[in-house]
């Protein structure tokens, strides 16, 4: 079965340090997300990418945070200047489209910035 | 209480018992999912219902959706010890909003 895959499993940074997380998403897959879970907390959503460009975001997607999709096969998160705070659970999806189908996760990047 | 809340937050049955766990949302829904979380790993899609449908089953799983109370259950009959897992409605809103919001989630212990 295809599967989401994102890599590195576990990220421990600095704190100030830029970070970059890395998924491939399916292949045939139009729509693609970041997701992040703090410790204890509920999944949040971050962003989602659709046809080559932000379709939407959440407040916490500010302006540390950015996305790519560098060469039609992977999908990065980067996170510039991190914060203690921004260590958490951070998972990439992926569906064949917005409503038909559920999302496809990855088994997340573990970040902790310290 | 916030968009895509479960109840009850922990559960405890003994294999092969069923488990029932509850969703609540406050807006208009596209489609509600549940999806399954094991300790430390990814989230797997369990289950979509479309909000013009009222019941889904898929192998042990049984899902219902009344638009009207904006609720949601997830039955999980004749359970196992590998059922054991966090379980996590989301709700995909009505409209271009693509952004699926998920609840706090229920954790289900299943002893054998």
């Amino acid at each position: 079965e295809p599967e989401v895959t994102q890599t590195p499993s576990h990220q421990v940074t600095q704190m100030g340090q830029e970070v970059i997380l890395r998924c491939v998403p399916i292949s045939n897959h139009l729509y693609f997300y970041w997701y992040r879970q703090i410790l204890g907390q509920k999944v949040e959503f971050l962003v989602s990418f659709y046809n080559n460009e932000i379709s939407e975001k959440s407040e916490i997607f500010d302006d540390q945070f950015s996305v790519e999709r560098p060469d039609g096969s992977n999908f990065t998160l980067k996170i510039r200047s991190t914060k203690l705070e921004d260590s958490a659970m951070y998972f990439c999806a992926s569906s064949e489209a917005r409503t038909t189908y559920g999302y496809t996760f990855g088994s997340g990047t573990r970040l902790t910035v310290v | 209480s916030q968009q895509g809340e479960e109840d009850p937050q922990a559960l405890s049955i003994q294999e092969g018992e069923n488990a029932t766990m509850n969703c609540s949302y406050k807006t208009s829904i596209n489609n509600l999912q549940w999806y399954r979380q094991n300790s430390g790993r990814g989230l797997v899609h369990l289950i979509l219902i479309r909000s013009n449908e009222r019941e889904k089953h898929s192998g042990r799983l049984r899902v219902t959706l009344d638009t009207s109370k904006k609720s949601s259950s997830l039955l999980i009959t004749a359970s196992r010890a590998a059922d054991t897992a966090s379980y996590f409605c989301a709700t995909l809103p009505a409209g271009s909003a693509r952004q699926l919001t998920f609840g706090s989630g229920t954790q289900l212990t299943v002893l054998p």
